[in-house]
């Protein structure tokens, strides 16, 4: 079955740039999306169709993605984009596929 | 603006059976697609099912786990799906949440709605 692979924690200080990592086999070859969840919210999309932002999304947050590696990118990271993140495709396998989640620890 | 109210949630025996709703407005609910994910305490998300919409053959795939006791069902009259949970078990607590979207994104989500399977 297919599978995608998170660090399961990315620390960064605030202001600087964030990446946190998705590894899948062929994951370029697929549309990859992004899910930030806060403790006690609901996910929330932040990137989809490898590097989309859905409407009200801040412009900090971008994505790429090629070979076997998805990459969500967080410029000038703020202390409110402290959570969870998920990176999320789909395969004719598996059918949807979620990472397992990176938590991201801003100090 | 978008909205999705999961409710049905609960305490139920292993065994037990349980139907989650998901009331759905501000969008053409009888074209979307419409899944259901699920998060158990302190992990990470993981895919229950999908449903079509009828003008795609509102047809339905389920995740392993869950494939021959879950069932999702819609009502496009009344704007709400469903999740028909049977044969539960220990492993199936979790927060369960409808979201929009079909198999690539899940653009909106619920608030959620809490099944816990225990004796």
């Amino acid at each position: 079955s297919y599978e995608l692979i998170q660090p399961p924690s990315v620390s960064v200080s605030p202001g600087q740039t964030a990446s946190i990592t998705c590894s899948g086999d062929k994951v370029g070859d697929k549309y990859a999306c992004w899910y930030q969840q806060k403790p006690g919210q609901s996910p929330v999309l932040v990137i989809y169709d490898d590097s989309k932002r859905p409407s009200g999304i801040p412009e900090r947050f971008s994505g790429s993605n090629s070979g076997n590696t998805a990459t969500l990118t967080i410029s000038g990271t703020q202390a409110m984009d402290e959570a969870d993140y998920y990176c999320q495709s789909w395969d004719s396998s598996t059918a949807v596929v979620f990472g397992g989640g990176t938590k991201l620890t801003v100090l | 603006e978008v909205q999705l109210v999961e409710s049905g949630g609960g305490l139920v025996k292993p065994g037990g059976s349980l139907r989650l709703s998901c009331a759905a407005s501000g969008f053409p609910f009888n074209n979307a697609w419409l899944t259901w994910v699920r998060q158990a305490p302190g992990k990470g998300l993981e895919w229950v099912g999908r449903i079509k919409s009828k003008t795609d053959g509102g047809t339905t795939d389920y995740a392993a786990p869950v494939k021959g006791r879950f069932t999702i069902s819609r009502a496009d009259s009344k704007n709400t799906l469903y999740l028909q949970m049977n044969s539960l078990k220990t492993e199936d607590t979790a927060m369960y949440y409808c979201t929009t979207g079909g198999d690539l994104t899940f653009f909106f989500w619920g608030q959620g709605t809490l099944v816990t399977v225990s004796s």
